[in-house]
């Protein structure tokens, strides 16, 4: 594919469910981001995973969100236990970057969550 | 006090007008993006700078890193302009490249 794409585009659950988000990357990117945009909060970082280092995880906002990172590729965000707090529209990025801050973040579409 | 602040918040403009949009940050940076947001919309980036001038058609994007300040500048504005600017920076203290957002800035043109 030529971009990042995210799915689903759009998921509705119930509170208290939990619910995974999966994220393809460019291929060949080696980093990849979680980002969130809420109504209240605007845009915020999540997670961050580089190559086969340990991620960052120091924007998740509670430890009923997790990441993980398959074979340097995929990701999926599971947020379990779902609260009304978490619906937002979560944002994968990928770049290239080996670090320094000289590489281009691309943005996948999205997935809107909202949970009733 | 936020580290990424945005000015406008908020723009209207008259298509062909020249449009500013502010950012100040309070960190130190290694790098500094300006992205575009159409409404439903996904987010496309537009410029990562680090020091000086970028051009790209009809948009500038300037930095200054010891004022910490970066401008992005829409000249000649089109109603297909209209999108949520932000602009985020990469804290030289962080690990990676995680960004750090302003506000965004919503902007509409009207023909």
């Amino acid at each position: 594919g030529a971009g990042v794409s995210q799915s689903p585009s759009n998921k509705v659950t119930e509170k208290g469910k939990d619910v995974e988000l999966r994220c393809d990357p460019i291929s060949g990117h080696t980093a990849l981001y979680w980002y969130r945009q809420s109504l209240g909060q605007g845009l915020e970082f999540l997670i961050y995973f580089q190559g086969n280092s340990a991620p960052d995880k120091s924007g998740l906002p509670s430890d009923r969100f997790s990441a993980e990172r398959t074979g340097g590729s995929v990701s999926t965000l599971t947020i379990q236990r779902t609260q009304q707090e978490d619906s937002a529209v979560y944002l994968c990025a990928s770049s290239s970057s080996m670090g320094g801050g000289t590489d281009t973040q691309y943005f996948g579409p999205g997935t809107r969550l909202t949970v009733l | 006090k936020n580290e990424v602040e945005q000015s406008p918040q908020n723009l209207t403009a008259q298509e062909g007008e020249f449009i500013t949009i502010n950012c100040s940050y309070s960190v130190g940076i290694s790098a500094l993006h300006w992205l575009q947001q159409h409404p439903g919309g996904g987010i496309v980036s537009l410029f990562m700078l680090s020091s000086g001038k970028k051009k790209h058609g009809r948009l500038i994007a300037t930095i200054n890193i010891q004022e910490k300040h970066s401008s992005l500048h829409i000249t000649a504005s089109h109603p297909r302009d209209s999108a949520v600017y932000i602009c985020a920076v990469i804290a030289r203290k962080a690990a990676g490249n995680k960004l750090t957002f302003g506000g965004g800035t919503r902007v509409l043109v009207k023909p």
